[in-house]
């Protein structure tokens, strides 16, 4: 079955790291990818990574990928005010009509 | 940089009542996607279309929904008699071809039922 499912929330202190975790269970599953929203505001994407590879980092976003576990995360270094937002993983096939499956979304709030 | 653009950003209406949702895909970009995201819940796949008709729809796109490409530019989606339930929401997607199947999201339209 498609189903994504991530933590609901998320409480971080300035300059720390937030790790927010995504599970999956759609093994033919071959890209993944992680989406931030900011209130009324549509979707961003910040970051992907294909299943061929374990790990991607992007200037202050960590992205890693354990495929025997299904299981996804994103680590924001140095995490900023800014970065309060609700955090989405999101998977599709590479067939078909590559159509998302959207994870429940971490809601981050970071504390000054 | 090219965008999605979804109009209006706001639609209150009536129950029962017919709405049409717009949006501009990137203008190179061959697949469209609709989602809908229920307040507080996960963003939902609704439809996805290409070469001028549906390729994929989900149990929620029923009778009551349907999509449309107009010209060479609009993306539309209608719900003939909108019910409570369907306030959302609603985002507009586009990707182009190519390997990472990246889709580009609009800013979405506020559906509210009345």
């Amino acid at each position: 079955g498609e189903d994504v499912e991530q933590s609901l929330f998320l409480s971080v202190r300035e300059g720390d790291s937030s790790v927010i975790n995504c599970t999956y269970t759609d093994s033919s599953s071959t890209y993944l990818y992680w989406y931030k929203q900011e209130p009324g505001a549509g979707l961003q994407l910040l970051t992907y990574i294909f299943s061929n590879m374990d790990m991607k980092q992007d200037q202050r976003l960590t992205v890693l990928l354990n495929k025997k576990d299904k299981h996804l995360s994103l680590r924001i270094a140095d995490t900023q005010t800014g970065d309060s937002a609700i955090y989405f993983c999101a998977e599709s096939r590479t067939s078909g009509t590559y159509k998302y499956i959207f994870g429940t979304g971490t809601r981050l709030k970071v504390l000054a | 940089e090219p965008e999605v653009t979804q109009t209006p950003s706001h639609q209150v209406t009536q129950m029962g009542q017919e709405v049409i949702l717009r949006c501009v895909p990137i203008s190179n970009h061959l697949y469209f996607y609709w989602y809908r995201q229920i307040l507080g819940q996960k963003v939902e796949f609704l439809v996805s279309f290409y070469n001028n008709e549906i390729s994929e729809k989900s149990e929620i796109f029923d009778d009551q929904f349907s999509v449309e490409r107009p010209d060479g530019s609009n993306f539309t989606l209608k719900i003939r008699s909108t019910k409570l339930e369907d306030s959302a929401m609603y985002f507009c997607a586009s990707r182009p071809t190519g390997p990472k199947n990246i889709q580009y999201f609009g800013a979405g339209t506020r559906l509210s039922v009345l």
